[in-house]
């Protein structure tokens, strides 16, 4: 069975930085790309950033380029969001999501409960 | 990038009826769409990739259809499990945006 699951959400204030991971179990970690999307309360969904199963690829939404960096240890079937420069903005639920192939064309076929950021003074 | 926008933004309807949601890419992205499920206060679900294949366990009054710019999302008999928001989102490369939803409640 797959399961994903977030932790190092919390309260930060403007500025901060935090680290989320996202421990994952049930499938072969590293064959498959992984994302993080998050959902502001009361909002839609936003893709925020996405790395491929070797690690070696990754992309960002404009949003969070250049404050945010996607990692992952395949060893330790965990994959990473660290969050600097954090706004209020970035105010959301995350929740790290599993692709269904390596890299490029990939919906999201299972997700984490999500971890809430929380950025405010 | 391209964008991803969706109609109506919200729907009510009876129990029994058909609902049809629209999804519009801003470029062609083939078939590369996806469609997931929210329910209030969960985790979003699969429910249709490649635009019109049905993720195992989903009802089958739930279908997809649309290449290039245009797709639609059918319930063909909108049941109260149903009530949700409903968000499609691009595949076909980085960024893969998602739409920015459309929620489903019962008349």
């Amino acid at each position: 069975e797959v399961q994903l699951l977030e932790s190092g959400g919390g309260l930060v204030q403007p500025g901060g930085s935090l680290r989320l991971s996202c421990a994952a179990s049930g499938f072969t970690f590293s064959s498959y790309a992984m994302s993080w999307v998050r959902q502001a309360p009361g909002k839609g969904l936003e893709w925020v950033s996405g790395i491929s199963g070797g690690g070696g690829s990754t992309s960002y939404a404009d949003s969070v380029k250049g404050r945010f960096t996607i990692s992952r240890d395949n060893s330790k079937y965990t994959l990473y969001l660290q969050m600097n420069s954090l706004r209020a903005e970035d105010t959301a639920v995350y929740y790290c999501a599993k692709g269904v192939s390596n890299w490029g064309r990939s919906y999201f076929d299972f997700w984490g409960q999500g971890t809430l950021v929380t950025v405010s003074s | 990038d391209i964008q991803m926008t969706q109609s109506p933004s919200s729907l009510s309807a009876s129990v029994g009826d058909r609902v049809t949601i629209t999804c519009r890419a801003s470029q062609g992205i083939s078939n590369y769409l996806a469609w997931y499920q929210q329910k209030p206060g969960k985790v979003p679900k699969l429910l249709i990739y490649a635009a019109s294949t049905l993720q195992s366990g989903v009802p089958s009054r739930v279908s997809g259809s649309g290449s290039g710019t245009d797709f639609t999302l059918t319930i063909s008999s909108l049941q109260p499990e149903d009530v949700a928001t409903y968000y499609c989102q691009k595949y076909n490369s980085a960024p893969w945006t998602f739409g920015q939803g459309t929620k489903v409640e019962i008349k």
